[in-house]
């Protein structure tokens, strides 16, 4: 069973407008979330990540929005660039879960329509 | 400043056959990790290490074996390749242990293809 989900496998949106990739959890005791961005024939790379004790993280045009009692989480990117088309894994970890294991998502493919 | 490299980038086996597959970073990083990445299924850690000499088991460590004679490299081993293992092997290392807030750093991966 999947401790982290991401329910949409792949996402369009226009240049200029926002994108909105979710994600979501079932291990309550999860208090660390990060975002990576993967690019076709390369690794993921880190993109941001939120603490639990905080319900937003800001850096540039991505925004991380944690909804603790939903066990939900969200990447907004605005405005979204052509460069941004890439597929996002949302992942999670914390002290008080399995220390050594970072929890990845199957991932959402996002496509930024020029 | 290379990162974490991977080699080979590509390889297909037939059942059976044994492979290594190498990571090295040059980061000066204590932590290393392998993980596969299936459709639908995002990265499982198949074995990670903490240190020169370390080794330990993630999610689906049967049918790998791992090694960690070097701080900058870290070995995969397939020692008879099954088509379950038809997949995208990622390295990464980290400055940190990785479950307790650190960012990993991955390599470009490795396609394998078990026939």
């Amino acid at each position: 069973d999947q401790q982290v989900k991401q329910n949409s496998p792949s996402l369009s949106v226009q240049e200029g407008r926002i994108s909105i990739l979710n994600c979501d959890y079932t291990n309550s005791m999860f208090d660390y979330f990060l975002w990576y961005k993967k690019y076709p024939a390369e690794g993921p790379t880190f993109l941001i990540s939120i603490s639990s004790i905080k319900d937003k993280n800001e850096d540039g045009r991505f925004t991380v929005f944690l909804n603790k009692s939903a066990k939900h989480l969200s990447l907004h990117i605005v405005p979204s660039q052509p460069g941004d088309s890439a597929v996002y894994f949302c992942a999670a970890s914390g002290l008080k879960t399995s220390y050594d294991k970072v929890i990845f998502g199957p991932g959402t493919s996002l496509s930024v329509i020029p | 400043n290379a990162g974490v490299t991977q080699t080979p980038k590509f390889r297909v086996l037939k059942t059976g056959q044994s492979m290594t597959l190498l990571c090295a970073q040059d980061m000066n990083h204590e932590y290393m990790y392998w993980y596969r990445q299936d459709p639908g299924m995002g990265l499982r850690l198949i074995h990670y290490s903490v240190g020169e000499g370390t080794t330990a088991k993630g999610e689906v460590p049967d049918g790998y074996n791992v090694s960690r004679l070097k701080k900058q490299n870290f070995l995969l081993g397939l020692e008879s390749a099954a088509p379950s293992q038809t997949s995208v092997y990622f390295c990464a290392s980290s400055l940190g242990l990785a479950g307790l807030y650190n960012e990993q750093f991955f390599g470009p991966g490795t396609r394998l293809t078990v026939l």
